[in-house]
């Protein structure tokens, strides 16, 4: 596609439930970011794909989270027993190589999360 | 872990001026530094890169400088439009293969 898509654009669920958020990269990316965005603050990195296989998932807060890449373009972030820390907006960035700091990261729109 | 630090106030100038925006960090020097825009309700966009053994780097009306005694980019806006008017992040690497991004400067740039 033309640039990375992100579904759905509004998520708002109750504490405790599961969400799932998708992101679409750019055709040929190989590395794809998810990061989290409070009201204020800059991204926060959460996890960082190479292909397939999670190459840092350091910035998972807790095992409630967790990403999947399974042909290695399009990707989820599931969130199980959603809280209400957790809302805020979910960006996600692909990028063309290796990936990494070299290179610069195409941010989707973001999924904005509301939990009730 | 890097810390960013980038002016919270919200950064107020004339169309035509110059703005400058700083961006500081208080640990390792990084390999790398980017800048990147966001408007409200998008998400982020890239703007310039900069290496460490860079001083300097142009694209357009933009400017970036890397300091790595002072631990200190600066990134300059010439000849401002209104339409320059937005959030602007900086963010290193983190000595592996992701990016730390600071909280981010609001410039406004009025007619």
């Amino acid at each position: 596609g033309a640039g990375v898509s992100q579904t759905p654009s509004n998520k708002v669920t109750e504490k405790g439930k599961y969400v799932e958020l998708r992101c679409d990269p750019i055709s040929g990316h190989t590395a794809l970011y998810w990061y989290r965005q409070s009201l204020g603050q800059g991204p926060e990195f959460l996890i960082y794909f190479q292909g397939t296989g999670a190459a840092d998932d350091s910035g998972l807060p807790n095992d409630r989270f967790f990403a999947v890449r399974p042909e290695g373009s399009v990707s989820t972030l599931k969130i199980q027993r959603t809280e209400r820390g957790d809302s805020a907006v979910y960006l996600c960035a692909s990028s063309s190589g290796s990936g990494g700091a070299s290179n610069e990261q195409f941010f989707g729109p973001g999924t904005r999360l509301t939990v009730l | 872990s890097q810390k960013i630090e980038q002016n919270s106030e919200a950064l107020n100038i004339q169309e035509g001026k110059t703005a400058t925006l700083t961006c500081n960090y208080t640990n390792y020097s990084p390999a790398y530094l980017q800048w990147y825009r966001q408007d409200p309700g998008r998400g982020p966009v890239f703007l310039l890169l900069i290496r460490e053994n860079e001083k300097e780097k142009r694209k357009e009306r933009l400017k970036v400088t890397f300091d790595t005694t002072l631990k200190q980019s600066l990134f300059h806006v010439t000849a401002s439009q209104p339409a320059d008017s937005a959030t602007y992040l900086c963010a290193l690497d983190d000595g592996y293969s992701t990016l730390t991004f600071g909280k981010g400067t609001m410039l406004l740039v009025s007619p």
